[in-house]
C-alpha cells in the first residue's frame, strides 16, 4: 500500500530557530514529491521534486529529494511567526501507480516569538 | 481512520465528453473542497461546501463545471463537455469546520487525462 509519512507531527520553536520537516515515502511507481504550506485557505504550493541531491531554494525554504533513502526534507532558517502553518507533503505516482497523490498527514509548526 | 476517498483514480476520456468523479468526506466533516491541481503547481479551489449548500463556487468554470453535494455527505463533481485543458488530478478535501488553523485531508485525487 502506498504511504506517506510525515515527522514530526508537531513541533513548537522560537523566532529565528532553524527547523527540519521530514517525509518519507513507499509509493508504486515514483514521480514526484511536492511540498505545501497549509493555512486557513488553499494549500500554497511550495516545491515539486523530481531528481535526487537537487537542493531546491525560496527565500528561507529549501528542500531535496533522497531517492535512495525514499525521502525528503523541507528546511525553514530563520523562522518567523507567519510560518506557522501546517506543511503537507505528498508523492505523485506516474499513471500506472496505485493512486495519482498520497498525502502525508502533514507537521503542524507553530513558530513563537 | 478512513481517510477522504475519491473514485475513479484514473480516468482517460476524449474530449467533448462528459465526466463525473466522486468524493466521500471523512465522517462527520461538513466542509468539503474540490480542487483541481495541474502538474507542478498547487490546487486551485474550484468549490467549497459548507454541509449541503455551495459556499464559495467563485472559482468554478459554470459553463462545463457543475458540483452536488445531496444530504450534505458525498459530493460528485462533473465536467459536460470536457475540453483538452481540463487534464489534471482534482482533489477532494474535508475539514470538521471546528478544526483549529483550517486543517484539511485530503483524498488520492483523481487523475483526468482528456485526449
Amino acid at each position: 500500500e502506498d504511504k506517506v509519512v510525515q515527522s514530526p507531527l508537531s513541533l513548537v520553536v522560537h523566532e529565528g530557530d532553524t527547523v527540519t520537516l521530514n517525509c518519507s515515502y513507499e509509493v508504486t511507481n515514483f514521480r514526484s514529491l511536492l511540498w505545501y504550506k497549509q493555512e486557513k485557505k488553499a494549500p500554497t504550493f511550495l516545491f515539486m521534486l523530481t531528481s535526487s541531491g537537487i537542493e531546491k531554494k525560496s527565500g528561507r525554504l529549501s528542500s531535496i529529494l533522497d531517492k535512495k533513502e525514499l525521502s525528503s526534507i523541507l528546511n525553514i532558517t530563520a523562522t518567523q511567526t507567519g510560518d506557522s502553518a501546517i506543511y503537507l507533503c505528498a508523492v505523485e505516482a506516474l499513471p500506472s501507480g496505485n493512486t495519482p497523490l498520497v498525502f502525508g498527514k502533514g507537521t503542524r509548526l507553530s513558530v513563537i516569538a | 481512520e478512513a481517510g477522504v476517498v475519491q473514485s475513479p483514480r484514473y480516468k482517460i476520456i476524449e474530449k467533448k465528453q462528459p465526466v463525473a468523479f466522486w468524493c466521500n468526506p471523512i465522517s462527520g466533516h461538513n466542509t468539503l473542497y474540490w480542487y483541481r491541481q495541474n502538474l507542478g503547481q498547487g490546487p486551485e479551489l474550484l468549490i467549497r461546501y459548507e454541509n449541503e449548500e455551495a459556499v464559495d463556487d467563485s472559482q468554478l468554470p459554470k459553463d462545463r463545471f457543475s458540483a452536488e453535494r445531496l444530504k450534505g455527505v458525498d459530493s460528485t463533481l462533473k465536467i459536460q463537455p470536457a475540453e483538452l485543458g481540463d487534464s489534471a488530478v482534482y482533489l477532494c478535501a474535508s475539514s470538521s469546520g471546528t478544526a483549529a488553523g483550517g486543517e484539511q485531508f485530503f483524498g488520492p485525487g483523481t487523475r483526468l487525462t482528456v485526449l
